[in-house]
């Protein structure tokens, strides 16, 4: 079974840009939840979407957007990027159910220049 | 908010020692999931613990969830080259739809295996 997929795995952006980041849950998964790790805060948990509806988000600005369309798979964006963006997105997927684990893809490294 | 204390920061330890980390909380969670980071990898789950008490094992590797479901730990036996990397414990508590999306991350323990 094919674990998380995210795509691309690098991205260098310039400040003011935007950027989208993609990921493609486990096959069966339906729910996505993305997470930004820095060294400093850790990993921190941006939203989270289920049935192409967001469900839950964290505490960050309103540049930070996803969605998730039909077949699970999700996107999230940040516009109007700032050097403080620069980070590795995990995305991660379970199933439905309080004993289902998140399983994690091995991220997308944005670096704002 | 939800916080997590994990200790160690870091060890450093020579192959063959057994190494223990363990993380605390302010608040109950229902889930206590351990993994593991290598770098410029995801984080991979190592053990995941349901029930307040359990202990489960995963080869060398064995977590406890604390009876008071504010802390866990994880112990490594013989440790060798391959367990380097960076340790995470999470806790999840449902919302009251059910839920599960939400993890709390502690800061990871930076684990360096001397062979």
């Amino acid at each position: 079974k094919a674990g998380v997929t995210q795509t691309p795995r690098y991205l260098i952006k310039t400040r003011g840009q935007q950027v989208t980041l993609s990921c493609s849950p486990i096959s069966g998964h339906r729910s996505v939840s993305w997470y930004q790790q820095t060294p400093g805060q850790g990993l921190q948990f941006l939203f989270e979407y289920f049935s192409e509806t967001q469900r839950n988000k964290g505490n960050f600005p309103g540049r930070f957007s996803g969605r998730q369309f039909s077949n699970s798979r999700s996107e999230m964006n940040v516009s109007t990027l700032e050097l403080g963006d620069s980070a590795l997105y995990l995305c991660a997927s379970s199933l439905e159910g309080v004993n289902s684990p998140l399983h994690f893809g091995n991220g997308t490294r944005l670096t704002v220049t | 908010g939800q916080q997590l204390n994990q200790s160690p920061q870091s060890m450093f330890i020579q192959e063959g020692e057994d190494v223990s980390m363990n993380c605390t909380s302010s608040s109950i969670f229902n889930t206590w999931l351990w993994y593991k980071q290598d770098p410029g990898e995801g984080p991979v789950l190592l053990i995941a613990l349901y029930k307040a008490g359990e202990l489960t094992s995963n080869g060398r590797l064995t977590a406890q969830f604390g009876i008071t479901r504010k802390d866990s730990f994880l112990n490594i036996s013989a440790s060798i080259p391959s367990d380097v990397g960076i340790y995470f414990c999470a806790g999840q508590f449902p919302d009251s739809g059910g839920s599960n999306y939400k993890l709390t991350f502690g800061k990871g323990t930076l684990l360096t295996v001397n062979p």
